[in-house]
């Protein structure tokens, strides 16, 4: 079955760096787009980045854009968020999450990971 | 940036009741919207695509309808397993991907 699985949260200073993991498995990795989706605490979810299944289509966020980064590793069946820069605003729960591609029309959001939570606080 | 807007973002009602929750674009998106259920604690769980295809596994009692600038996800008689919060999300722009801001749908 499908499995995302994320690690790599925690508590971290305001203007520190902290890199997520997804670690996926149960489907093709390679053949699917990958993105990440955060949730503060007691709001709604929004959009953070999304990265194409080979990598060379890379989008993100205006909120986050210029301090994270998304990559992926298809050999390891794995997605990255490089954040850094952080302020206290990006404290979320951090989901990864499956889809198809945008040209196919199929960027909706079919397989979460359970998430993993960022604090950012002094 | 295409924005969403759910309504209501509350709403309360019984066991068997008859549910819609519409969701509004602020510029046509055609049928690129999708629906999910989330309940606390947990990831969301994507219940509707293309505004109205039902996704693998998922009630029936699930329908979603609209196109371009107003959707609506309905639940024809709601179930104890129902009460959670339900979001909508628009895929016609590449980027940004939004999200409306969610309805909780609680027990009346």
């Amino acid at each position: 079955q499908v499995q995302l699985v994320e690690s790599g949260g925690g508590l971290v200073k305001p203007g520190g760096s902290l890199r997520l993991s997804c670690a996926a498995s149960g489907f093709t990795f390679s053949d699917y787009y990958m993105s990440w989706i955060r949730q503060a605490p007691g709001k709604g979810l929004e959009w953070v980045s999304y990265i194409s299944s080979s990598g060379s289509t890379i989008y993100y966020a205006d909120s986050v854009k210029g301090r994270f980064t998304i990559s992926r590793d298809n050999a390891k069946n794995s997605l990255y968020l490089q954040m850094n820069s952080l302020r206290a605003e990006d404290t979320a729960v951090y989901y990864c999450a499956s889809s198809g591609s945008y040209y196919d029309r199929l960027l909706y959001f079919d397989y979460w990971g359970q998430g993993t939570l960022v604090t950012v606080s002094s | 940036d295409i924005q969403m807007t759910q309504s209501p973002s509350t709403l309360s009602a019984s066991v068997g009741d008859r549910v819609t929750i519409t969701c509004r674009a602020s510029q046509s998106i055609s049928s690129w919207l999708a629906w999910y259920q989330q309940k606390p604690g947990k990831a969301p769980k994507l219940l509707i695509y293309k505004a109205s295809s039902l996704e693998s596994g998922v009630p029936s009692r699930f329908s979603g309808s609209g196109s371009g600038t107003e959707f609506t996800l309905t639940i024809s008689s709601l179930q104890p397993d129902d009460f959670a919060t339900y979001y909508c999300q628009q895929y016609n722009s590449y980027s940004p991907i939004t999200f409306g801001g969610g309805t909780k749908v609680e027990i009346k």
